[in-house]
């Protein structure tokens, strides 16, 4: 089992809705979870952290912990063709900060 | 302007030889970080380090050789044991007691 999974895609969403992206883990203790959005050919660039369970909105981003069932996700609202990006699922498993990477879930925002 | 700097952009190896890919920070992080980025495929960690002259390997060592001489400069050696090097090459950094991790721009290595 891989240590975090994330569903490849791509997802299709159309311009002005809400895009779903979730991520799964598989070490029960990690405390630290990120998400990056990369763009082709670019490097992955912070866009949320959250450390807690429950919600955590930054602008039109909102990520959600849920330790019980070892999942977070990240939710666009409002989409915009610039969010058309691969996320990349980050989690800290054994809280001695390195980070576990989830292979991406490819996003295309169709105006 | 503070930032994490990689060089070259793109970088082409022949076969059986060593190339260094540069990496530097003046972010005053205490860590650094190098991952291999496959098409498709997540971060693979190939080695870090917390303090100047030490460094640990990650998931993806065999093949690759780092140095950590200056708290600034993490260079990484892809060595002509590492069969199947081509792959972008991430280079990041954090602050001492911090999970989160600032990226470079990235080195892309092809082999002739």
């Amino acid at each position: 089992q891989k240590e975090v999974e994330q569903n490849s895609g791509p997802l299709s969403v159309p311009e002005g809705a809400i895009a779903s992206l979730n991520c799964t883990y598989s070490d029960r203790g990690s405390q630290s979870f990120f998400w990056y959005r990369q763009y082709s050919g670019k490097s992955p660039e912070l866009i949320m952290s959250i450390y807690s369970n429950g919600d955590k909105e930054d602008g039109r981003f909102t990520a959600q912990l849920n330790k019980a069932s070892q999942y977070v996700s990240l939710l666009i609202r409002d989409s915009q063709p610039s969010d058309s990006a691969t996320y990349l699922c980050a989690v800290n498993p054994s809280n001695d900060y390195k980070l576990s990477f989830g292979a991406g879930t490819t996003v295309t925002v169709r105006a | 302007d503070g930032g994490i700097t990689q060089s070259p952009k793109y970088l082409f190896r022949k076969e059986g030889q060593n190339v260094t890919l540069s990496c530097e920070q003046n972010l005053n992080h205490d860590a650094m970080y190098w991952y291999r980025q496959d098409p498709g495929q997540g971060l693979r960690l190939i080695y870090y380090s917390q303090i100047v002259n030490d460094f640990q390997k990650g998931d993806i060592a065999e093949g690759y050789s780092v140095s950590r001489e200056k708290k600034e400069s993490f260079p990484l050696t892809v060595t002509s044991a590492q069969k199947n090097p081509t792959a972008f090459y991430l280079c990041a950094s954090s602050p001492l007691a911090e999970e989160t991790q600032y990226f470079g721009p990235g080195t892309r290595l092809l082999v002739l």
